[in-house]
């Protein structure tokens, strides 16, 4: 069973503070993807990456870094979290090539900045 | 990548199918249609995925209309864990979601 884990359920910071949320897959999977989650916005891609070290930005990039320096690691750096950001962040995987389509993903982060 | 247009909410009652559908009219000749629920309080799931042909799974079933503008994921015997957010997604490596539907499985 692929198993994509995030390192927290919920988080509270404050504003200007620099946050890492963490992802964390056991499948040799390819494809990372970070997206955030807000009430009637749906899911919404930040950043994905498809190699170590390759990263590609999202529809919504502006605000927030990411680091895939290990195959099986994508992690989310907001730089200095400001209060809108607020949401319920998602990581997901996926594999590369024929039969590869499905995009697996993590329980979820809750982050609040207050 | 193309938009899909689904009904916000609908209801099924138990045992029954439920028959979602979705609408998009933009869809390229090499993008695939992706299902995906969110039940409450979770990460989504995959459901099933087609290009061309209808496809069944152990989970639902999914009918490709022959021009592609439109799909229908029907689950065939709704149980109340069947209520989530359902998704009807359109493209390649990266997904777009929608807002969903809303299926409500009463009793």
């Amino acid at each position: 069973d692929v198993k994509v884990t995030q390192s927290s359920r919920y988080l509270v910071k404050r504003t200007g503070e620099k946050v890492f949320l963490e992802c964390v897959q056991d499948m040799d999977h390819e494809n990372m993807f970070w997206y955030r989650q807000d009430p009637g916005l749906g899911l919404r891609l930040i950043y994905f990456s498809y190699d170590v070290k390759m990263k590609e930005k999202g529809d919504i990039p502006e605000g927030y870094s990411v680091s895939r320096e290990k195959k099986e690691r994508f992690s989310l750096i907001l730089e200095s979290a400001s209060t809108n950001q607020t949401s319920m962040y998602l990581c997901a995987s996926k594999g590369q090539g024929a039969g590869s389509y499905e995009q697996y993903f993590g329980p979820g982060t809750r982050l609040t900045v207050t | 990548d193309a938009k899909t247009t689904q009904p916000p909410s609908m209801d099924c009652a138990e045992g029954r199918a439920a028959n979602l559908p979705c609408n998009h009219s933009t869809i390229s000749g090499n993008e695939y249609v992706y299902w995906y629920r969110q039940i409450h309080s979770q990460g989504p799931q995959y459901i099933i995925h087609g290009l061309k042909n209808n496809e069944t799974n152990e989970m639902a079933s999914l009918i490709i209309t022959e021009d592609r503008k439109s799909s229908t994921l029907i689950l065939p015997h709704a149980t109340l864990r069947d209520t989530a957010v359902y998704y009807c997604i359109v493209g390649g490596n990266k997904l777009v979601f929608g807002a969903g539907t809303i299926l409500r499985v009463k009793s």
